[in-house]
């Protein structure tokens, strides 16, 4: 079946501009994550969706992020206002739960000029 | 202080020799532990996953987990050119709902 996807695969905005990201999970995965990660970093957790709770936000580095999901369907990650510091890879990935092998996406690069 | 340490690499070595991969980290809490390998411009995928400490052998790949020293290796025996990739440690505790804690990743080489 098909993996995790992930659109767009690069994004390239402007200083101050909104981004939004989109996230497709593995069928019938409840839990889904979205991470940041740097050049020569390792992953930073975001924020994680479990089926119908509410969502653990608790590494959303600012209030310009935010994201969405539905159920257990797409996903969205939006970033306002954005500013350089912004500028990294975002992954998201889904699992049948929280210790459940994660699957990945490839990603979204996103660049802010 | 990380809470996970990673040296960042690159370590090149010849194809067909033995690749020893650590982690160390500092919270005692952990007790799940992955490695997981990304290629370039992909996700990382998991390679293999350990509760608490000792030994798992997959094939050519063999985790180990001294959680005495809080301290934790990935072996690859046999390295092939496929297996240039970067190694990322994670590692986990049920007192933090068992959020994901990153290394750095190890990028590795394998020259054939």
């Amino acid at each position: 079946g098909a993996g995790v996807s992930q659109s767009p695969s690069n994004k390239v905005t402007e200083k101050g501009k909104d981004v939004e990201l989109r996230c497709d999970p593995i069928s019938g995965h409840t839990a889904l994550y979205w991470y940041r990660q740097r050049l020569g970093q390792g992953l930073e957790f975001l924020i994680y969706f479990q089926g119908n709770s509410a969502p653990d936000k608790s590494g959303l580095p600012s209030d310009r992020f935010s994201a969405e999901r539905t159920g257990e369907s797409v996903s969205t990650l939006t970033i306002q206002r954005t500013q350089q510091e912004d500028s990294a890879v975002y992954l998201c990935a889904s699992s049948l739960g929280r210790l459940n092998e994660q699957f990945f996406g490839p990603g979204t690069r996103l660049t802010v000029l | 202080q990380k809470e996970v340490e990673q040296d960042p690499g690159p370590l090149s070595v010849p194809e067909g020799a033995i690749v020893s991969l650590n982690c160390t980290y500092s919270n005692s809490a952990f007790q799940y532990f992955m490695w997981y390998r990304q290629y370039s411009r992909k996700g990382p995928e998991l390679l293999m996953y350990t509760y608490s400490s000792g030994n798992k052998e997959d094939g050519r790949f063999t985790a180990q987990v001294d959680k005495s020293s809080k301290y934790i290796s990935l072996f690859i025996r046999d390295s092939q050119p496929s297996d240039s990739a970067t190694y990322l440690c994670a590692m986990s505790a049920a007192d933090s709902n068992y959020q994901l804690i990153w290394g750095a990743g190890t990028k590795l080489i394998i020259k054939p």
